[in-house]
């Protein structure tokens, strides 16, 4: 089976400017889950969605939005786009929303250079 | 708060060393104990993970990890270091809660010296 897939691999934007990444997750897994890897740092959690609803959320601005789609892929939205926001973002499946169900299985990420 | 606090950001052994990560977490309740490994460019991989029961846990590439709830330690130890071994490491936790949300340390980069 294929592991969790994300796209694009990387990409280059600039301040002010708006940008969407996407998570495929591994067939059968029903929870999606996103995170911030800055450099040298351990990744953040940003938001958990199961069932196409929002289970969780890290401690992130607005700025950041997500979604799940009917066949469990998601989206990670973020606008207004700060330099800070240069980063690997990581999304993670798993079978379900709660952590009996771990471990979640990474993608390798989409690096994201802001300008 | 929760947290996890990984002690070395930066380990150096020989190839045939013993590789020794340590990780230290708080929690009032009980955890869910991880080790990740990350190579260069690439996502996260679990190498093993402790949820209950027998507290030395046996995961991939011949590493294990050690629960001890007095010490509040989860540390990572391989008897006899290959040069595929040097990656980043990242502990994390889980507690319990209504999702999975898992804390990560700031990670240990083990390099492996021939």
């Amino acid at each position: 089976d294929a592991g969790v897939t994300q796209s694009p691999t990387h990409l280059i934007k600039t301040r002010g400017q708006q940008v969407t990444l996407r998570c495929s997750p591994i067939s059968g897994h029903k929870s999606v889950s996103w995170y911030q890897q800055v450099l040298g740092q351990g990744p953040q959690f940003i938001f958990q969605y199961y069932e196409k609803e929002e289970r969780g959320r890290g401690n992130f601005p607005d700025r950041f939005s997500a979604r799940q789609f009917p066949n469990y892929s998601s989206e990670l939205n973020v606008n207004a786009l700060l330099l800070g926001d240069s980063a690997l973002y990581l999304c993670a499946s798993s079978r379900s929303g709660d952590r009996n169900n771990s471990p979640l299985h990474f993608g390798n990420g989409t690096r994201l250079t802001v300008t | 708060a929760q947290s996890v606090t990984q002690l070395g950001s930066h380990v150096s052994v020989s190839e045939g060393a013993l590789v020794l990560l340590r990780c230290n977490y708080s929690s009032s309740v009980p955890p869910y104990l991880f080790w990740y490994v990350q190579y260069p460019n690439q996502g996260l991989q679990l190498l093993l993970k402790y949820t209950t029961g027998a507290t030395l846990v046996k995961g991939i590439n011949g590493f294990e990890a050690e629960f001890k709830k007095s010490e509040t330690s989860f540390h990572l130890t391989k008897p006899s270091a290959h040069m595929s071994d040097a990656a980043e490491y990242f502990c994390a936790v889980t507690f319990s809660g209504g999702y999975n949300k898992l804390i990560f340390g700031a990670g240990t980069r083990l390099a492996v010296h021939p």
